[in-house]
C-alpha cells in the first residue's frame, strides 16, 4: 500500500522563478494538505484541497497556490521566489469523512532559494 | 489564537533514562490532539491521536497522555533509535468540515548509548 508520494525531492531555484510541486496521496484519500516547513521549526499550514477546490487556507500570500486534480493528486506552485520561500514542503493526505483521522506525510520537497 | 507550545526545545538522555515531553496549548473545542515523530530528511511519522482530557494511549516505550490544556509524551527506558524530532499538533473546531493541524516546533530528542 504506497503512502504519500512527493516529488522532486530536492529543487534549487532563484529568486523570482517560479516552481511546482506535486504530490499523490496514500490509497484511499481524498483530501491532501500542504505544508511549510522551515529550519527548526514545525510545519505551517498552507492550504488544503479537496473535490477539486481549495477549502481551508492558512497566512500565505497569494504567490502559493495549488490545485487537486479528479485522481486526488495535487502540485503546489509559488511563483516570485522569496529566499524566505527557501524550506522543506510537506503534503499530507487524509480522508474527508474521517474526521480527526490523523494526516499522513510524504517526506517532503525540499526548495532552496538562491 | 490558536497556539502550541513544546519543551523542551532539545532533549539529551543516556540509554535507559527515561523522561518527559510536553505540548501545552490554546485552542477552544479541541477535535484532536496528535503526536508524530520526524527523522532527519524526512516527513513526519504519526505516532497517536487523543481526543479527551484523560486518555492515554501507548506503543513500545513511548506513552502519551492528555490533559484539557497540555499532553505529555513519556519515553520509558529509550534506546539510541528513539532519537528524532518529536512533533505534537492539534486540530481546532471543524470550520466548514476541514481538518488543518497547528503544530509545535517540537522536540529534537537525541539518545546516547
Amino acid at each position: 500500500d504506497a503512502g504519500v508520494t512527493q516529488s522532486p525531492t530536492h529543487l534549487i531555484k532563484t529568486r523570482g522563478q517560479q516552481v511546482t510541486l506535486r504530490c499523490s496521496p496514500k490509497s484511499g484519500h481524498d483530501t491532501v494538505s500542504w505544508y511549510q516547513q522551515a529550519l527548526g521549526q514545525g510545519p505551517q499550514f498552507i492550504f488544503q484541497y479537496y473535490e477539486e477546490e481549495e477549502r481551508q487556507r492558512g497566512n500565505f500570500p497569494d504567490r502559493f497556490s495549488g490545485h487537486q486534480f479528479p485522481n486526488y493528486s495535487s502540485e503546489l506552485n509559488v511563483n516570485a521566489l522569496l529566499l524566505g520561500d527557501s524550506a522543506l514542503y510537506l503534503c499530507a493526505s487524509s480522508h474527508r469523512q474521517g474526521g480527526e483521522q490523523p494526516q499522513h506525510f510524504g517526506d517532503g520537497t525540499r526548495l532552496s532559494i538562491l | 489564537e490558536d497556539q502550541v507550545t513544546q519543551s523542551p526545545e532539545a532533549l539529551r538522555l543516556q540509554e535507559g533514562e527515561s523522561s518527559s515531553l510536553n505540548c501545552s496549548y490554546t485552542v477552544s473545542g479541541l477535535r484532536g490532539l496528535f503526536w508524530y515523530r520526524q527523522d532527519p530528511g524526512k516527513g513526519p511519522e504519526f505516532l497517536f491521536t487523543l481526543y479527551s482530557a484523560g486518555e492515554e494511549k501507548e506503543k513500545e516505550r513511548l506513552k502519551a497522555t492528555l490533559t484539557k490544556k497540555e499532553s505529555f509524551l513519556h519515553i520509558t527506558a529509550p534506546k539510541p533509535e528513539d532519537s528524532a524530532t518529536y512533533l505534537c499538533a492539534v486540530q481546532p473546531p471543524f470550520r466548514g468540515g476541514y481538518n488543518k493541524l497547528i503544530f509545535g516546533a517540537g522536540t529534537r530528542l537525541a539518545v546516547h548509548p
